[in-house]
């Protein structure tokens, strides 16, 4: 299995307070990212990083932002929480993307809901 | 934005039948990856298709990109219990490689034995 961390696994917050998650691999792959999990949507993408400080957004990036000081971190940050962003949050990472039958590798997920 | 619908949404079938289930769009992609999740985890990787037409084998599951490479299907022989799970299609848009995949909306499988 893949070495990767989610933490926390899950967390109860308030509307309007900050959140972050963090996702941490032992991999040293290049791409990682932060997918939401919805009934009836799937899984959609938040935003991704293809190195060190560089960044990008996905599908349904708003009201999220994320860093990545270090290879191994990836970090998501609601900045002031809605209930509309109770979910299950799943980083994956892949070594890199530029290739189409690259793997991307799961985190076991972060549930998280907003009161 | 690209869509992914998967049919049925629910599947609950005996153990020993056979199934298939559907990956559809109106969008071209580049590949076609089936991951499968359980309770608790995250997705895991099964089979990644990239050729028009193709069609992989992985035990009792067979799995085919459609010629236009629009749609995909899963089939399983003669279902175990064990195959019990979410079962995911995730498209790569064509130019990019798998950092924008989409993800269909899941077809939950039970198995009964």
């Amino acid at each position: 299995d893949a070495g990767i961390t989610q933490s926390p696994r899950h967390k109860v917050t308030e509307t309007g307070t900050p959140v972050t998650l963090r996702c941490h691999q032992t991999e040293n792959h290049r791409y990682m990212y932060w997918y939401r999990q919805d009934p009836g949507h799937g899984l959609r993408l938040i935003h991704y990083s293809y190195g060190v400080k560089d960044t990008d957004k996905g599908e349904v990036s708003d009201g999220y932002s994320v860093s990545r000081s270090k290879t191994e971190d990836f970090l998501l940050t609601l900045e002031s929480a809605t209930s509309s962003q109770t979910s299950v949050y799943f980083c994956a990472i892949s070594p890199v993307a530029g290739e189409i039958t690259d793997t991307q590798y799961f985190g076991p997920g972060t549930r998280l809901t907003v009161l | 934005t690209q869509l992914l619908e998967q049919s049925p949404q629910f599947l609950s079938i005996q153990e020993g039948e056979n199934l298939t289930v559907y990956c559809n769009s109106s969008s071209v992609f580049s590949s076609l990856q089936w991951y499968r999740q359980e309770p608790g985890e995250g997705p895991v990787l099964l089979v990644t298709v990239v050729t028009g037409g193709e069609v992989k084998k992985l035990k009792r599951l067979t799995f085919q990109f459609g010629d236009a490479r629009k749609d995909s299907s899963l089939h399983i022989t003669a279902a175990q219990p064990g195959d019990t799970g979410l079962y995911l299609c995730a498209g790569a848009p064509v130019n990019f490689g798998n950092e924008k995949l989409t993800f269909g909306t899941g077809t939950r499988l039970t198995i009964i034995p």
